[in-house]
Formats: C-alpha cells, structure tokens, sequence
C-alpha cells in the first residue's frame, strides 16, 4: 500500500470515447502529479498542481484535461485520444509550497491506458 | 542540458553480485538525486535519495555514491537477491521546483 491509489488499473478505449482516470492520496500531501510511462523512454511530467493551483502543464495536448477538487484528489479526463497516448499513466504526490526544498514523490501503480 | 543519462538499460548479475548503475547529468543547479525501483504492474517506490553536500549515502544493502565535481551518481546493489530483480530510475531535480528529471531506466536481473 502506498498511500497513492489510482483507479481503474486498466482501461481500453476508442479514439472518439471520454474517459477519466482517477487518483486519491492518503498522505496528507499538498502537490500531486499526473505522469505517462512509456516503453523506454524517461517517466514525462504531465501536470503538476499545488494546493490545488495547477502549477505545471508540461505541453500537453487538450485532449488530456486534469482536476484537482481538493488536495487529496485528482483526475485526468480522457477525450479523442490517438494510439500513440497508450501507456501508463502514474499519479504521485508528495509535500510541497512555496521554498520548500525536494521532497519524495510516492507513485501509485498506475493505471494502464491502451487506445483502439 | 534538462536529460539524466542512464546506463546500463540492462544488467543481469549473478546472486550476491553487486550490480552497480550509473547516472549522468548537465545541469548544475539540480541538488536533489532520487533512486527509484520498479517492479512489474507496480508504480515506481522511492529507494533512496541524496544531496550533493555527501559524496555517499546508504540505506541497508543499497548505496548511492556522488561525484558532484564529475557529475554523476551511482546506485550500488550490495548482496543482491533475485528479489532485487525490478527497474530501477535514477532522477534529478532542483529545489523550489516540482520537476523530476528521470533517467530512461535500467532492467536489473539477479539470478539465483
């Protein structure tokens, strides 16, 4: 159990279906992160958002669409997805705020995406 | 000068072996090296973690050396057990950030 819990594990879907990925920390965590893990290639920040602000957005397309409701909770709505967005996608928070030096980032395990 | 070079992409070492992964990085201003370990269906644990005001860290049978002049870390394995046997990613990052720099990940397999 590490703290960070994603749901679904898996999910199969067409290039025209909406979807959305979720996660929920029970660290007490203020930042959490949404990455892709793609077959050899380095883990690719996506979002980041801190006390609920978003404070990064990697370049990603608009057909990947995060929420964050509250410090424990976050979600990557899915829309019009191409092939090439099947990976795995891995949410991690960790303590975070303004000054504040690195801290740990825990993953959680990930929900694996395949686009028809 | 934002990549963290891994290698090897792939080790096999025998039981007991001491597998040893490398990392490389440009950027001067990162102060902050995690090592994380992967193992199959599972999302990436947090191993160990060091600061470049120590040249060596260790937690149990896993060490992390530092050469902060070279620019480089190491992850040392010591007594390596087939339970060891995941993928393992070294990254980067700088204080006051949120961003992790990983490296491309290296396939550890200890036989028994």
């Amino acid at each position: 159990e590490t703290g960070v819990t994603q749901t679904p594990r898996h999910l199969v879907m067409g290039m025209t279906n909406k979807k959305s990925l979720k996660c929920e920390q029970h660290l007490g965590h203020n930042a959490m992160y949404w990455y892709k893990q793609s077959a050899k290639k380095p883990l690719e920040l996506m979002f980041v958002y801190n006390f609920k602000e978003q404070t990064e957005n990697n370049s990603v397309p608009s057909r990947f669409s995060p929420e964050c409701p509250n410090s424990s909770h976050l979600f990557l709505h899915l829309h019009t997805l191409q092939p090439e967005d099947s990976a795995l996608y891995l949410c991690a928070s960790s303590q975070a705020g303004t000054g504040v030096g690195n801290q740990p980032q825990h993953f959680g395990d990930g929900t694996r995406l395949s686009i028809l | 000068q934002q990549q963290v070079k891994q290698s090897p992409q792939s080790l096999i070492v025998q039981k007991g072996g001491i597998p040893i992964i490398n990392c490389a990085y440009e950027n001067t201003a990162f102060d902050y090296f995690p090592w994380y370990q992967q193992f199959p269906g599972k999302g990436p644990a947090l191993l160990i973690a060091i600061r470049p005001d120590v040249s060596e860290k260790k937690e149990g049978r896993f060490t992390i050396s530092f050469n902060k002049s070279a620019k480089q870390f190491s992850l040392h394995i010591m007594d390596s057990q087939p339970g060891d046997s995941a993928t393992y990613f070294c990254a980067a990052s700088t204080s006051g950030t949120y961003k992790y720099i990983f490296g491309t990940g290296t396939r550890l397999k200890v036989l028994a």
